[in-house]
């Protein structure tokens, strides 16, 4: 079957550093989204990864190893406003969007 | 209006109701999905249209029920709902669901309880 791992809590510090990991394994592979999701709001996109290595956008990062079946988000100089849910998605052989159950991110003063 | 939008935001609805959720697009895109979102549990996938065309069914109970009139706006009928439907139900969009790297633009939700 199809699966994606993601650890289901986290707490980190303002103003440090967080690593989310990821790892899947799915029929085939067309990509890694992240989204971000808030307490009661919609997700939201951060990041797609097709190819290995890390993407940078701002303070967020995202890695890929495809032949280790491994992702992770790095989120930098952290922010009261990042505490939020960070769901990872990948995109199988048939296009199929495989769903993380979430990684709830708290972020203490 | 701007992005996806759902209505109602909350649903309280009997286990013999009939109701339907809402949702509408205003970004052009081509494909609208429906998600149901549990708590500690990954996103599942319950309707595709691509292009107005149903294109999934993940085995859907069939109290639920799908509509897709244009493009922009998708429907959720729903009725002899169960208390183990109570969840968040969401709405999303995409360019179209043939691409891999389309991102999809998601509504806020509607918090659905059945009593």
């Amino acid at each position: 079957g199809q699966n994606i791992d993601q650890p289901t809590e986290m707490t980190a510090t303002e103003g440090a550093i967080v690593q989310i990991n990821c790892t899947y394994q799915t029929s085939g592979f067309n990509g890694l989204f992240w989204y971000q999701q808030h307490a009661g709001e919609a997700p939201t996109f951060l990041s797609y990864n097709v190819l290995d290595g890390l993407e940078e956008k701002g303070r967020f990062s995202s890695f890929l190893s495809r032949s280790k079946g491994y992702s992770y988000l790095l989120l930098k100089e952290l922010q009261m406003k990042d505490s939020a849910s960070y769901l990872c998605a990948v995109r199988d052989s048939n296009y199929q969007l495989i769903w993380g159950a979430g990684t709830k991110l708290i972020i203490k003063p | 209006e701007t992005g996806v939008t759902q209505t109602p935001r909350h649903l309280v609805m009997g286990m013999t109701n009939k109701k339907s959720l809402k949702c509408e697009q205003h970004l052009g895109h081509n494909a609208m999905y429906w998600y149901k979102q549990s708590a500690k549990k990954p996103l599942e996938l319950m309707f595709v249209y691509n292009f107005k065309e149903q294109t999934e069914n993940n085995s859907v109970p069939s109290r639920f029920s799908p509509e897709c009139p244009n493009s922009s706006h998708l429907f959720l009928h729903l009725h002899t709902l169960q208390p183990e439907d109570s969840a968040l139900y969401l709405c999303a969009s995409s360019q179209d669901d043939a691409r891999p790297n389309y991102e999809q633009y998601f509504g806020p939700g509607t918090r659905l309880t059945v009593t």
